[in-house]
């Protein structure tokens, strides 16, 4: 089936580790991005890429690091966790990156203690 | 800087009309989005608007006033799956999505 895969779906992580976030498409898009979702707030982008090979800075990436070695993987790694990137994380992409028309993957829960 | 207004929250009941409004304050402009959240579940896309006007789809439509700086969208016939948060979105003129935090939409039977 056809989609965004994310992992993991939910972690619990001790403050001060290093932790990955994977994000798979298998449509081929182009444009692939991260987002934070914390309640009461709007979506927030952390980093998004437009292409393979190719990275940009959203407006919450201080803290995350991303690499885009090909069209279909985008890690978001949290170097040294802090509580205050607990929060749901939502991987999306899109073939059309003017239209705002974004499919996400199931997002991960992260909780850090 | 750049804004997106909407309810917390709002109830409706079940069969009835809903509209939830959305009022944004943007660099520029190149779009309107809605789109669909259940708890626990990923966005999805509702709908588009870059025109003024209305766009119907089904039991849904939104509406878009470019000069008010405005958007609603249109629930009819509601029913209880339709439970979700909505969030409306503009695409600003760097074609940056700025989100709004949700419209939380509570059915009743």
């Amino acid at each position: 089936i056809a989609g965004i895969t994310q992992a993991p779906t939910s972690q619990i992580l001790a403050a001060g580790r290093r932790m990955t976030l994977r994000c798979t498409q298998d449509m081929r898009h182009n444009a692939m991005y991260w987002y934070r979702q914390d309640l009461g707030l709007g979506l927030r982008l952390i980093h998004y890429s437009n292409t393979a090979g190719t990275t940009g800075k959203g407006e919450v990436p201080d803290g995350y690091s991303v690499s885009r070695a090909n069209t279909d993987d985008f890690p978001l790694t949290l170097a040294s966790a802090v509580p205050s990137q607990t929060s749901v994380y939502f991987c999306a992409s899109t073939d059309r990156p003017n239209t705002g028309e974004l499919f996400f993957g199931e997002g991960s829960r992260l909780t850090v203690l | 800087g750049q804004n997106i207004d909407q309810p917390t929250e709002m109830t409706a009941t079940e069969g009835a009309i809903v509209q939830i409004n959305c009022t944004y304050q943007t660099s520029g402009f190149n779009g309107l989005f809605w789109y669909q959240q259940h708890a626990g579940e990923a966005p999805t896309f509702l709908s588009y608007n870059v025109l003024d006007g209305l766009e119907e789809k089904g039991r849904f439509s939104s509406f878009l006033s470019r000069s008010k700086g405005y958007s609603y969208l249109l629930l009819k016939e509601l029913q209880m799956k339709d439970s979700a948060s909505y969030l409306c979105a503009v695409t600003d003129s760097n074609y940056q999505l700025i989100w709004g935090a949700g419209t939380k939409l509570i059915i009743k039977p």
